[in-house]
């Protein structure tokens, strides 16, 4: 099946600072989506980015499908923005990668 | 518009127990998937459901777990005589079709703890 491979695993940031995550996935596919799951549990839809590039307050993402990778960028993080962050990859079927911890220190 | 609503969102069963959770779809979805989350570890597809129609259910455990999705009423994942292995994150998803350009819409899951 496809594998789906997210870096870093764990992030540690100051408010304010700026990152980068990245998935990286072994197949062409349909669907890319971009979730986080915040400290209760709930998983939060970010993106649907199958390719091309997407902008939504301070997170940004862009899927290069040919190269199979995807990038999710936070800018001026929060500490809200703590959580682990998934990518997952299909078509009827996802699969998740096994998420970024990121820390936003105040 | 209601998104996904699963219920409940806290399950507690002994060993051996039954337990049945539901997931009712955005209204309009007639696509369905079910995730398992175990501790620590990302989610795991386990089943995909049409109304009335098991579509893929390679992610589903070979004995004691089964999923229907009635023509009326809510999607039901049911797990029989459960063991301490089944505490986990269950999370139900729908889309309106499968395919390019539908994104899969995520409830709040159901936290099952087993005694």
């Amino acid at each position: 099946g496809i594998q789906v491979e997210q870096s870093p695993p764990d992030l540690i940031l100051q408010e304010g600072a700026n990152s980068t995550l990245r998935c990286n996935f072994s197949d062409s596919v349909n669907n890319l989506q971009w979730f986080h799951q915040n400290p209760w549990g709930q998983l939060i839809n970010l993106f649907y980015i199958p390719s091309g590039t997407k902008q939504n307050g301070r997170l940004s993402a862009t899927t290069v499908a040919t190269e199979r990778y995807s990038l999710l960028y936070i800018s001026s993080s929060q500490t809200t923005d703590s959580g682990v962050y998934f990518c997952a990859v299909g078509d009827s079927r996802l699969t998740f990668g096994e998420g970024t911890q990121l820390t936003v220190n105040p | 518009n209601a998104g996904v609503m699963q219920n409940p969102r806290h399950l507690v069963r002994r060993r051996g127990q039954e337990a049945r959770l539901r997931c009712s779809p955005v209204k309009g979805h007639s696509h369905v998937y079910w995730y398992r989350q175990l501790p620590e570890e990302g989610l795991k597809f386990m089943v995909y459901l049409q109304k009335e129609n098991i579509i893929d259910e390679s992610g589903m455990p070979k004995e004691r777990f089964s999923a229907e999705f009635p023509k009326e009423g809510p999607s039901i994942l049911r797990i029989q005589q459960v063991v301490r292995g089944d505490s986990a994150a269950y999370f139900c998803a729908s889309s309106p079709r499968t395919g390019a350009d539908q994104p899969q819409h995520f409830g709040d899951g159901t936290r099952l703890s087993i005694l």
